[in-house]
């Protein structure tokens, strides 16, 4: 089992592109969450997903950001126009037993 | 609302020894689960512990045990024999909900350097 897997692991972007960081969860497990880790907020839940269904995004900072789950397989979190306070390592992560499985993260930095 | 709160920002401790990372939460719900999770420097997070709030005995996995006190609203990550490997950032986390498909919120973190 390859775990949790997330694309890119970096990012580099100029101020009012659109990004897309990809997920590709563990499969069989239902639940989806994308984090975002900053120094000054920590991690905060963006918007989390069950069954493929979202349960709540109420953690999404604006309308620039969205993100969907079309199947059990693929999630994607999308900011367009991106700006430079979206600087940050987004995570995304399934539940595996009691706790959560992390991806290793996609640092993205928008200059 | 739910709330996780780690007070210390970093601590040391010498290589071989205990060290407790201390957690509080604010929570009106009755049923809710607690975690620790540590980040190394290299940056991926790490579930380490988990204890139910319906749980009795304090959970304990290998060197990390879960000093869970409910009346006081306490769960404090007690490592035991700290290696150097240790080093990390440590998250004190809650979830609401026995189950996995709710959310869960972080504390701010404890960074913890072990000394040779």
């Amino acid at each position: 089992d390859a775990g949790v897997i997330q694309s890119p692991r970096h990012e580099v972007t100029e101020m009012g592109q659109e990004v897309t960081l990809r997920c590709k969860p563990i499969s069989g497990h239902n639940s989806l969450f994308w984090y975002r880790q900053t120094m000054m907020r920590g991690l905060e839940l963006l918007i989390y997903f069950n069954n493929n269904v979202p349960i709540d995004d109420s953690g999404m900072p604006e309308d620039r950001f969205s993100a969907k789950m079309p199947n059990a397989s693929f999630s994607t979190l999308k900011i367009q126009p991106s700006e430079p306070r979206d600087s940050a390592v987004y995570f995304c992560a399934t539940v595996i037993g009691d706790g959560y499985t992390f991806g290793s993260g996609t640092r993205l930095t928008v200059v | 609302a739910q709330k996780i709160t780690q007070t210390q920002p970093g601590m040391f401790v010498q290589e071989k020894e205990a060290v407790t990372l201390d957690c509080t939460y604010d929570t009106s719900d009755q049923s809710y689960g607690l975690f620790w999770y540590k980040q190394p420097s290299s940056g991926e997070m790490i579930f380490l512990i988990y204890q139910g709030s319906y749980d009795e005995q304090n959970a304990t996995e290998g060197r990390y045990s879960l000093n869970f006190q409910k009346a006081r609203k306490s769960a404090n990550l007690v490592i035991s024999a700290s290696q150097l490997g240790d080093s990390a950032m440590y998250f004190c986390a809650m979830r609401e909900g026995n189950t996995g498909g709710f959310k869960t919120i972080f504390g701010a973190g404890t960074r913890l350097f072990v000394k040779a």
